[in-house]
């Protein structure tokens, strides 16, 4: 069965600090990835995503992740952390079209 | 441009109540899915349908039901609900050639 790992439940960084947020899966084949957001009191919104071809992808809001196939890893990045980037993030991976299956999220917390 | 609409947004039961969450979308997808989150367990499956007329169990569906009504419409039924219960409830959507999903605003519900 796959797996997402998201080693770091809370991360405090400093406002306009660069950022890198970890995500490691577990599946046997390459699969498609996924990074999401979640602000309080709200939905999933979809940053990015990875299915195949370049393996640095670019998403909304200025993240963007990489994918690394030697490392199981899709982590990711931003240079310059705004506050109003304080949230939730959650990585998914899913096999094809099959359900995805999510990390535990991790919290983001922007300090002045 | 709905996307996809949960309701009720908040709800409150009693042990033992029933009670049905309705989520539809408009974005004329195939596939539908319940999840559930709760604090440190992250996104997990309750059901899902990959097409109208068919539904699947996911990671936790003991205690509730589905119904894919129609194309638009899939709910998810407490019939008898628990403490155990209490969570936030996340309808999403998918559609044929794009693992990616869409989430609705979510139901905080309550048994107390």
């Amino acid at each position: 069965a796959q797996s997402v790992t998201q080693p770091d439940i809370h991360i405090t960084v400093s406002e306009g600090a660069s950022l890198e947020l970890r995500c490691n899966y577990s599946y046997g084949a390459t699969p498609y990835l996924f990074w999401y957001v979640q602000s309080p009191g709200q939905g999933l919104q979809l940053l990015l995503k990875y299915f195949s071809g370049d393996t640095l992808v670019q998403g909304i809001k200025g993240f963007e992740a990489e994918f690394k196939r030697s490392q199981s890893s899709f982590n990711l990045r931003k240079p310059s952390v705004h506050w109003s980037d304080a949230a939730e993030y959650v990585c998914a991976v899913s096999r094809g079209y099959s359900t995805l299956t999510f990390g535990k999220g991790t919290m983001l917390l922007v300090s002045p | 441009n709905a996307g996809v609409t949960q309701t009720p947004k908040f709800q409150v039961l009693k042990t033992g109540q029933s009670m049905t969450l309705q989520c539809a979308q408009d974005m004329n997808h195939n596939s539908m899915y319940w999840y559930r989150q709760d604090p440190g367990m992250g996104l997990r499956l309750i059901y899902y349908s990959a097409s109208e007329g068919t539904t699947d169990k996911g990671e936790v569906p003991n205690g509730y039901n589905v119904s894919r009504l129609n194309k638009r419409e899939f709910s998810l039924r407490l019939e008898s609900a628990a403490p155990s219960q209490t969570s936030v409830y996340f309808c999403a959507s998918s559609g044929n050639r794009v693992p990616e999903a869409f989430f609705g605003q979510g139901t905080r519900l309550t048994v107390v």
